[in-house]
């Protein structure tokens, strides 16, 4: 079964760079959460769409924007990049439906991101 | 405060005993689910078990086995006959709505070692 995909899989980067990591959710999934990761920590829930709108904010940094595109693909923007940054990033869909399996997000790989 | 305690931040077991991690939660929803993901060295997330807030029946999965207590706002995960490949983190999450999604909200995880 298809699974959720994401890229790439490792980022190094340096302070101030820029990254754009990016998700494709399980075909006819329709929401798309994004979670960081940092090393020894709990994932921290960052922001999620549904229909390709914004649904919901968490503990997003200024410095980062996404969005989730016609395709339902979504992209988590970085910028100015800190040391503090590097963690591992993942990504989860799901389906809204009325059926029990609403709140079953299936998680990615992760990325895995280092700031130098 | 925090929503999900895994008290437990680190076990270390033998071979072949049977380990409980703990998981107690917080939530003011009549309607919620409870989640445990094991994410083994390589740092994928790896589902495990949904559990609805109404659903209070034991689950059991070959080794694995969860006990609901909902009297005690408990979610707690037991691993019998433990293996070297069990060794991970283990995060115990619970959902709750937020906007118009439900979004994961994460115990800080328990690392179980399990040595030959």
């Amino acid at each position: 079964a298809a699974g959720v995909i994401q890229s790439p899989r490792h980022l190094i980067k340096e302070k101030r760079e820029t990254a754009t990591l990016k998700c494709y959710p399980i075909p006819r999934h329709d929401t798309v959460y994004w979670y960081q990761q940092g090393p020894g920590q709990d994932p921290q829930f960052l922001i999620s769409f549904y229909e390709k709108m914004q649904s919901d904010k968490g503990s997003i940094p200024d410095r980062f924007s996404a969005q989730q595109f016609s395709d339902y693909h979504s992209e988590l923007n970085m910028s100015s990049l800190e040391l503090g940054d590097s963690a591992l990033y993942f990504c989860a869909s799901s389906r809204r439906t009325s059926g029990s399996r609403e709140d079953e997000q299936f998680f990615g790989p992760g990325t895995r991101l280092t700031v130098l | 405060a925090q929503k999900v305690t895994q008290a437990q931040t680190e076990i270390s077991v033998v071979e072949k005993e049977d380990v409980t991690l703990d998981c107690v939660y917080e939530t003011r929803d009549t309607t919620y689910y409870l989640f445990w993901y094991k994410q083994p060295p390589s740092g994928e997330l790896v589902f495990l078990i949904r559990r609805n807030s109404f659903d209070e029946q034991n689950e059991i999965s070959g080794r694995y086995s969860w006990n609901f207590q909902k009297s005690t706002s408990s979610f707690n995960f037991t691993i019998t006959a433990s293996q070297v490949v069990d060794s991970a983190v283990y995060f115990c999450a619970l959902s709750e709505q937020s906007g118009n999604n439900r979004k994961l909200i994460w115990g800080l995880g328990t690392s179980l070692a399990v040595n030959p």
